[in-house]
Parts: C-alpha cells; sequence; structure tokens
C-alpha cells in the first residue's frame, strides 16, 4: 500500500508565476489535508478536504491559494502570482475519516 | 495560542534512552496527546498517541502522568536516524478531523555517536 504521493518534490517558479502541488492520498483514503511550513517554521494547517468539499480552509491566506479535491484524480493546491514569500514546504496528509492521518514527502516550492 | 510546552531542544547519546518530556496543563478530557517527529527535509511521520492509559509500540513508550497534564515520550535505544524534530500535540478525541494537528516548535532531539 503506497503512501501519500506529492509531486512534484521541488518546484521551482519566478514571481508571477503559477504553481500547482499535487497530493495523491493513501488508498482509501478520502480525507486530505495541506501544510505550509516556512523556512526555519512549524507546519501551519492551511486546509482540510473531503472529496469534491472544503471543509475547513482557516488556515488558507485569503488571495492567490486555493485548494481543490475532486472526485477523481489528486487534491491540489494552487498558489496564483507568486511571491518570494511562498517559498517554503508544503506537505499533505490524507486520512480514511476515522483514524491517523499520514504525510507526505512534501514539495518544495522555491520562488526566484 | 500553544496548547504544549516542550524543550527547544535535547542530545542523546546512541544507544542510550532518550526521554521527551512534554507538558499540557490544559489539556481537557476529550483530548488525546499525540507524537509526531519530522527527520529533516521529510513529512511528519506518527509515532504514538494515548489517552490517559501508558503506550507502547515498535517506535516508542509514552508515559502520561495521572493529572495527565504532562507526557514523556521515550525512545528506548536512540539511534542516529532517531535524530529530528518532535512534536507533542493534543487533539480532541470527539472530531473527524483526524490530520488537523496543531504543530508547535517541537524539540530538537539530537542523537550524537
Amino acid at each position: 500500500n503506497a503512501g501519500v504521493m506529492q509531486n512534484p518534490r521541488h518546484l521551482v517558479r519566478r514571481r508571477g508565476q503559477e504553481a500547482r502541488l499535487r497530493c495523491s492520498p493513501m488508498k482509501g483514503h478520502s480525507h486530505v489535508y495541506w501544510y505550509r511550513q516556512l523556512p526555519e517554521e512549524g507546519l501551519k494547517f492551511m486546509v482540510y478536504l473531503q472529496k469534491e468539499n472544503i471543509i475547513d480552509e482557516s488556515g488558507m491566506p485569503k488571495e492567490r491559494f486555493s485548494a481543490e479535491f475532486p472526485k477523481e484524480g489528486p487534491s491540489i493546491l494552487r498558489i496564483q502570482q507568486v511571491v518570494r514569500g511562498d517559498s517554503a514546504a508544503y506537505f499533505c496528509a490524507s486520512s480514511p475519516g476515522d483514524s491517523l492521518a499520514f504525510f507526505g514527502p512534501g514539495t518544495r516550492l522555491t520562488v526566484l | 495560542d500553544a496548547k504544549t510546552t516542550q524543550p527547544t531542544s535535547m542530545d542523546c547519546a546512541e544507544g542510550r534512552a532518550a526521554n521527551l518530556p512534554c507538558n499540557h496543563s490544559t489539556i481537557s478530557g476529550n483530548e488525546y496527546v499525540y507524537w509526531y517527529r519530522q527527520i529533516h527535509s521529510q513529512g511528519p511521520q506518527y509515532i504514538i498517541h494515548g489517552l490517559k492509559n501508558n503506550e507502547t509500540n515498535e517506535m516508542a513508550s509514552l508515559i502520561i502522568t495521572e493529572d495527565r497534564k504532562s507526557s514523556t515520550l521515550i525512545l528506548p535505544h536512540a539511534t542516529l536516524r532517531d535524530t529530528a524534530v518532535y512534536y507533542c500535540i493534543v487533539r480532541p478525541m470527539t472530531t473527524d478531523s483526524w490530520g488537523k494537528l496543531q504543530f508547535g516548535a517541537g524539540t530538537q532531539v539530537v542523537v550524537t555517536p
């Protein structure tokens, strides 16, 4: 049973471009969570999604950030018009809904 | 606002037990204590969790005080691969958002040869 998969593992974007980060949950998991870890800081919750629904987006920046988890395919975290302050590691976690969540290896975004 | 307090860092000799303390004096009766760790540049890894009884698994032991205001994670025989930041987290048992966790600064554990 493969773990949580994230791609790309490393992403470089220039200021103003869009970044798309993908997260494939573990088999049987329908709940996805996104976290951001700024350099030298702790992990901060961003958003919690179930299939086709955003359940809790209390940690999402108000602008430029969006997330989705379609019926088919991976969850996508989208950052529009990236700025240097968006450079961070982005982790997703998945759970079946009634037990532990497991984290993926992360995507490291660098904005030039 | 942090619900747990942990030392910033600690060193441990390889092969010895590592005892990581955590204070959670405001823990509610329906909140579990969870421990995760993050090895450099990797995603957080679940270690163990408990409510009020001591717990043990293949990775570690968790000792929770009787008043539940503090706990200790024990790595029985630390190896160099245990070098990581260890996070102590409290989480309500009544919610289905198992993956919504409030990470603090954690304890940087360095295991030395």
